[in-house]
């Protein structure tokens, strides 16, 4: 593979449970991003970690959490899901070695529906 | 509050050009960028600019002026693939990315 997959690419879902979408990259990149786009809205952070081990949280953290503990992987779990959370999620990478806000780079997004 | 102002849509003639502006107002600056978004696809990388002035890269080229808080993407020569969302993002004082909800840029033949 080459650069960022994401999986499932879509997802119906009843309210109430857990689902993780998945991220990889293959990049090696330190950063990972996930977010979710909403029409009429720009991209909104969820979560963020800038390293293997770290994680932080972004603009609409609240029902989502993360874990990185590789490089590679960024997992994000919806433990119990609303439907105020039907969006597409996309996962992004970035080298943070060049210093200040670096191009990201996407997955091809997951498009998540919660009935 | 942190703001990033771009037209919801614009349209435009295949073969002519066409100016996408982006204000912002943001906690600290670093760096602007534009992507561009097809339907149903993810956003890929266009253009990054940290310095006023102009950046051209073919087709397209990214105008900043930091003293005004405003950038423009200029496409010229427009194909009908380049129908397509654009998107504007500003590096903030945490180096996260602040987006704006995108122009849709519809070309008509």
């Amino acid at each position: 593979i080459a650069g960022i997959t994401q999986a499932p690419t879509s997802q119906i879902l009843a309210a109430g449970r857990r689902m993780t979408l998945r991220c990889t990259q293959d990049m090696r990149h330190n950063a990972m991003y996930w977010y979710r786009q909403d029409l009429g809205l720009g991209l909104r952070l969820i979560h963020y970690s800038n390293t293997a081990g770290t994680t932080g949280k972004g603009e609409v953290p609240d029902g989502y959490s993360v874990s990185r503990a590789n490089t590679d992987d960024f997992p994000l779990t919806l433990a119990s899901a609303v439907p105020s959370q039907t969006s597409v999620y996309f996962c992004a990478s970035s080298d943070s070695a060049q210093g200040g806000a670096d191009t990201q780079y996407f997955g091809p997004g997951t498009r998540l529906t919660v009935l | 509050g942190q703001n990033i102002d771009q037209p919801t849509e614009m349209t435009a003639t295949e073969g002519a050009i066409v100016q996408i502006n982006c204000t912002y107002q943001t906690s600290g600056f670093n760096g602007l960028f534009w992507y561009q978004q097809h339907a149903g696809e993810a956003p890929t990388f266009l253009s990054y600019n940290v310095l006023d002035g102009l950046e051209e890269k073919g087709r397209f080229s990214s105008f900043l002026s930091r003293s005004k808080g405003y950038s423009y993407l200029l496409l010229k020569e427009l194909q009908m693939k380049d129908s397509a969302s654009y998107l504007c993002a500003v590096g903030d004082s945490n180096y996260q990315l602040i987006w704006g909800a995108g122009t849709k840029l519809i070309i008509k033949p």
